[in-house]
């Protein structure tokens, strides 16, 4: 079975600064690889999404991400953050024949200061 | 509308009490799923229907937990004898699924607030 980690509960940026979430992942085959955000109060949004081809892949609110099979890993990036993208993300992986089989990681908490 | 939708979104009851959760997902997704997410935890899975059929009900954390699907769309999510550490947010989220199964993203209804008082 397939497990994800990200190894970091909560990171604070300042507005402007750069960011890159991490998240590592467990299984045998190429997975398919998700982020997602969860604003305060709402509901999951997906950010992005990697199945196959380019390894890096472009998301919504300019978020991109990079599959790295020799680290397993699939971590989040941004340039410049703003305010508005203090959330929760998630990153998630599918895998296999049924939809089961489809992980979610804890969670890392992103805090921008002003 | 055309995302998920669960209702109803706040549930106040009291411990011992059933409840009835329920998710409308989005026409067209055969898959869906139950998270539960507790306060400041990530998402635990709970179970997941394929159609009417729920291939994996692995999640579920008790007895007291029972989900149902019917006509391949609107599902039921049931807690019998509520008690204090079934207070969560409930979410539901529904995907396409096809022969590569979990390569379809799932799309999140906003979720259903429980307190168990």
């Amino acid at each position: 079975a397939q497990s994800v980690t990200q190894p970091d509960i909560h990171i604070t940026v300042s507005e402007g600064a750069s960011l890159e979430l991490r998240c590592n992942y467990s299984y045998g085959a190429t997975p398919y690889l998700f982020w997602y955000v969860q604003s305060p109060g709402q509901g999951l949004q997906l950010l992005l999404k990697y199945f196959s081809g380019d390894t890096l892949v472009q998301g919504i609110k300019g978020f991109e991400a990079e599959f790295k099979r020799s680290q397993s890993s699939f971590n989040l990036r941004k340039p410049s953050v703003h305010w508005s993208d203090a959330a929760e993300y998630f990153c998630a992986v599918g895998a296999g024949n049924y939809g089961q089989n489809f992980v979610f990681g804890p969670g890392t908490r992103l805090s921008v200061l002003p | 509308g055309a995302g998920v939708s669960q209702s109803p979104s706040n549930k106040v009851t009291e411990k011992g009490k059933d409840v009835e959760l329920r998710c409308d997902p989005i026409s067209g997704h055969t898959a869906l799923y139950w998270y539960r997410q507790s306060l400041g935890q990530g998402l635990e899975f709970l179970i997941y229907f394929q159609g009417n059929s729920a291939p994996d009900k692995s999640g579920l954390p008790s007895d007291r937990f029972s989900a149902e699907r019917t006509g391949g769309s609107v599902s039921t999510l049931t807690i019998q004898r509520t008690q204090q550490e079934d207070s969560a947010v409930y979410l539901c989220a529904s995907s396409l699924e096809g022969l590569a199964g979990g390569r379809y993203e799932q799309y999140f209804g906003p979720g259903t607030r429980l307190t168990v008082t």
